[in-house]
């Protein structure tokens, strides 16, 4: 068990342009979770895969942002024209059928936007 | 609507002295609720998990928590602190596909 592993893990980009992170999940997993935390805050949840099938995104993921899991292993989670107000920690998460709510994190994706 | 709140933005206490992190949820249903640690530059990792049964439920490094339904509450304690034990700790709870975290309380050991 390798655990979720996450990349890059710290990003830094200038307003305006796109960035891309990736998410390998633990391989058994079949649900994946992208989550964004800001300082001081508990993670946000963003959108959520079972197996290549995004079934649910949350307002927060605004037209700029695009997540996906093309076969159902890896996913991608794209911002394009970053803003100041992206800046955060990207956390992404996987879990099995049977283990209902019970997710397993990355170390996640620290991006600023200067 | 799901929330979680956690009303201690951070809590000190000494090594050894006993622990208590208070969290606080509101849910239409029956909850399922999690306590999750996170140190510095890790991942956040469970440490316990609460669906039916027991309201007393015991999860690693020695933590527990109780679910009371009647105070909407799901309290972390631990009897005996250790050093390693400050980080960063968060409720929350599960309904469908979306977990809905709390903002964290800020654990600080003194020797």
């Amino acid at each position: 068990d390798t655990g979720v592993s996450q990349n890059p893990r710290h990003k830094i980009t200038k307003r305006g342009q796109n960035v891309t992170f990736r998410c390998d999940p633990i391989s058994e997993h079949n649900r994946l979770y992208w989550y964004r935390q800001t300082l001081g805050q508990g993670p946000e949840f963003l959108t959520y895969f079972q197996n290549e099938a995004q079934l649910e995104k949350s307002r927060l993921l605004s037209d700029r942002f695009s997540a996906e899991r093309p076969k159902g292993s890896f996913s991608t989670l794209e911002i394009q024209r970053t803003e100041q107000g992206d800046s955060a920690m990207y956390l992404c998460a996987s879990s099995s059928p049977g283990q209902t709510g019970e997710q397993y994190f990355g170390p996640g994706t620290r991006l600023t936007v200067t | 609507a799901q929330s979680v709140t956690q009303p201690d933005i951070h809590i000190t206490v000494s090594e050894g002295a006993s622990l208590e992190l208070r969290c606080n949820y509101s849910y239409g249903a029956t909850p399922y609720l999690f306590w999750y640690v996170q140190s510095p530059g890790q991942g956040l990792q469970l440490l316990l998990k609460y669906f039916s049964g027991d309201t007393l439920v015991q999860g690693i490094k020695g933590f527990e928590a109780e679910f009371k339904r009647s105070q909407s509450s799901f309290n972390l304690r631990k009897p005996s602190v250790h050093w390693s034990d400050a980080a960063e700790y968060f409720c929350a709870v599960t309904g469908g596909f979306k977990t809905i975290f709390g903002a964290g309380t800020r654990l600080f050991v003194k020797a």
